[in-house]
């Protein structure tokens, strides 16, 4: 049982460049989410999903886009990149029970230049 | 709107407790959970309160919940070296069910 994967684990991007951070969970959940971590800043939502077709918006947005066309997969796309998205990025998933406990990924480190 | 506050670290003994601390502020959470990172790694669930309960036990952990003050803290008894991690309060608030707000997150660190 894999649970949540992220690719890439690392990346280093220029300013301006685009691309896409995978997410890919077999845990059959309904709600997937992504955060990023910052120094002080803890983890801040970026978009969530709960299910196939469904997704809004978190905390910090703009910048980023995402889609859910399967259950399985939530990739975060960045369509042009700039410094202030340095961070590191975690993918979440969990199922609609009552706890809502989140399952995280190893998280995918990327350095904007 | 909700927000989870807490200090960033905390430097205990190798014996000692630990206590960190977190502050919230919607009055709707349904759960609040602590999560652990160590270095390197993703979150995991270290153990969650049910909003009307004031006090989960489990092994070494002990959750306190003052509901009045908004206020969640974790002891950590016995503190170990493998103790050492990030520590992160959340809460999932019922007024936007789907969302779980985390806070900064707590570096402990052990002495020896």
């Amino acid at each position: 049982n894999a649970g949540v994967t992220q690719t890439p684990k690392f990346q280093v991007l220029k300013t301006g460049q685009s691309m896409t951070l995978q997410c890919a969970q077999d845990m059959n959940h309904e709600y997937m989410s992504w955060y990023r971590q910052d120094p002080g800043m803890g983890l801040r939502l970026i978009h969530y999903s709960v299910g196939a077709g469904i997704t809004d918006q978190g905390e910090v947005p703009n910048g980023y886009n995402v889609s859910r066309s399967t259950t399985e997969d939530f990739p975060l796309r960045l369509l042009s990149a700039a410094p202030s998205q340095t961070s590191v990025y975690f993918c979440a998933s969990r199922t609609s029970g009552r706890t809502g406990e989140l399952f995280f990924g190893e998280g995918s480190r990327l350095t904007v230049l | 709107g909700e927000d989870v506050e807490q200090s960033l670290f905390l430097s205990v003994r190798e014996g000692d407790s630990s206590v960190i601390n977190c502050t919230y502020t919607d009055s709707s959470s349904t759960y609040l959970y602590w999560y652990k990172q160590e270095p390197g790694a993703g979150l995991q669930l270290l153990t969650y309160i049910f909003s009307n309960m004031d006090m989960k036990q489990d092994q070494r952990l002990t959750v306190l919940l003052n509901k009045k003050d908004k206020h969640l803290s974790l002891r950590i008894a016995d503190t170990q070296t493998g103790d050492s991690a990030i520590y992160f309060c959340a809460e999932k608030a019922n007024s936007s069910a789907s969302k779980i707000i985390f806070g900064s997150g707590t570096r402990l660190s052990i002495r020896p």
